[in-house]
């Protein structure tokens, strides 16, 4: 068991540009979770999959931010147009469903927007 | 809509010293509670959870925390805390088993030694 990883753990872009982030959760984990988390503050719900269903989204969320789990496995968060707001800790979770439900949380991705 | 509530920003305590920490939440249906704490550079960890029978649960490290229901708190104690204990603490809620998770802002604990 390797926990869960993600990818880049920084990232340095200027505003405009897109970003693309990737979470590695633990094998066969069927449920992960994208929060975000600003310098004082506790993380914020964004989205998650139970496998390749995307069930619940923020509803302050907005529209430049994509998520996608595919094959059910590996995820992909996706801001596009980066703003210097965007700036924040992307953290990515993942969970057992029908076991001590437990949310295991991986290193995160530091993200500026310049 | 749902909110934690964490009231001490910042603790500091010298080693020994007991440690209790605030979190209030304001929804009134069935809630399952946690404790996570982020030791300096590392990923969040699960430090103890509710989600039935006993309110007084105990969690990894010594720490315990107590629901009471009444009053919308999750309180986390340790009676006497270490240098090693220096990190942040967050209490979070769900509503479902396997739901999102609401985070409170946290409260950093700095212990002396």
């Amino acid at each position: 068991d390797t926990g869960v990883s993600q990818d880049p753990r920084h990232k340095i872009t200027k505003r405009g540009q897109n970003v693309t982030f990737r979470c590695d959760p633990i094998s066969e984990h069927n449920r992960l979770y994208w929060y975000r988390q600003t310098l004082g503050q506790g993380p914020e719900f964004l989205t998650y999959f139970q496998n390749e269903a995307q069930l619940e989204k923020s509803r302050l969320l907005s529209d430049r931010f994509s998520a996608e789990r595919p094959k059910g496995s590996f995820s992909t968060l996706e801001i596009q147009r980066t703003e210097q707001g965007d700036s924040a800790m992307y953290l990515c979770a993942s969970l057992q469903g029908g076991s001590l439900y437990e949310q295991y949380f991986g290193p995160g991705t530091r993200l500026t927007v310049t | 809509a749902q909110s934690v509530s964490q009231h001490n920003h910042h603790v500091i305590l010298s080693e020994a010293a007991s440690l209790e920490l605030g979190c209030n939440y304001s929804y009134g249906g069935t809630v399952n509670l946690f404790w996570y704490v982020q030791y300096p550079g590392q990923h969040l960890q699960l430090l103890l959870k509710y989600f039935s029978g006993d309110p007084l649960v105990k969690g990894i490290k010594g720490f315990e925390a107590e629901f009471i229901k009444s009053k919308f708190s999750f309180n986390l104690r340790k009676p006497s805390v270490q240098w090693s204990d220096t990190a942040e603490y967050f209490c979070a809620v769900n509503r479902n088993q396997g739901g999102k998770l609401i985070f409170g802002q946290g409260t950093e604990l700095s212990v002396k030694p």
